[in-house]
């Protein structure tokens, strides 16, 4: 099993450009997340899903959209890149909503945006 | 205000050595403490999740132990290996008080734990 991956591992935007996050699980998990990590800070959710087809907002959502077609699948996307937007974004996922569940994490994406 | 605080915020030890990292929290309601190990350039990895009625937990070389009273956790690693060298993380969970779970996981900023050979 592969777990949880994300593609692309780096990139770098300028101003104004828009790009798509991708999330992949292969554990059949219900939840997934997708977390923004800065130096200074913990960890910070910006969406989650409790299941194929939903979504929610977490802590710090502005800016961000997230999609959950398929159950494997988490995408996040931003669609006017901004440098506060700069950050390693991580994707987790876990079996369901009990509160014993760990979270799985993805490798993560470091973006930048200038 | 629910806060993490973990201390110190970087440690050096030598290979082979124990050491115990802290983690103070005023997390309210508690569900949960969990600690995180975080190498670098890499995902958090779950290392043990405590209730509030356990009082230690390992999981190989890593002991845990929680105080629910005081509100706080410790890591004890045993026999340092280079391969601990990582940041270890204390996350919180609250319980759920509304929609949305998991906007009440309260992450720490971490420990910075460097094993020198």
């Amino acid at each position: 099993n592969a777990g949880v991956t994300q593609t692309p591992k780096f990139r770098v935007l300028k101003t104004g450009q828009s790009m798509t996050l991708l999330c992949a699980q292969d554990m059949n998990h219900e939840y997934m997340y997708w977390y923004r990590q800065d130096p200074g800070m913990g960890l910070r959710l910006i969406h989650y899903s409790v299941g194929e087809g939903t979504t929610a907002k977490g802590e710090v959502p502005d800016g961000y959209n997230v999609s959950r077609l398929k159950k494997q699948n988490f995408l996040l996307g931003l669609e006017s890149a901004a440098p506060s937007q700069t950050s390693v974004y991580f994707c987790a996922s876990s079996y369901g909503r009990s509160t014993s569940y760990e979270q799985y994490f993805g490798p993560g994406t470091r973006l930048t945006v200038t | 205000k629910n806060q993490v605080e973990q201390s110190p915020q970087s440690l050096i030890i030598l290979e082979g050595k124990n050491c115990t990292l802290q983690c103070n929290y005023t997390v309210s309601p508690f569900s949960n403490l969990r600690w995180y190990k975080q190498d670098t350039g890499r995902g958090p990895v779950s290392l043990t999740i405590m209730t509030f009625s356990e009082n230690t937990k390992s999981n190989g070389r890593y002991t845990a132990t929680l105080d629910a009273d005081t509100k706080q956790s410790s890591l004890h690693i045993t026999a340092s290996q280079l391969s601990d060298s990582a940041s270890y993380i204390c996350v919180v969970r609250a319980t759920a008080y509304n929609a949305g779970n998991n906007r009440k996981l309260i992450w720490g900023l971490g420990t910075s734990l460097a094993v020198n050979p």
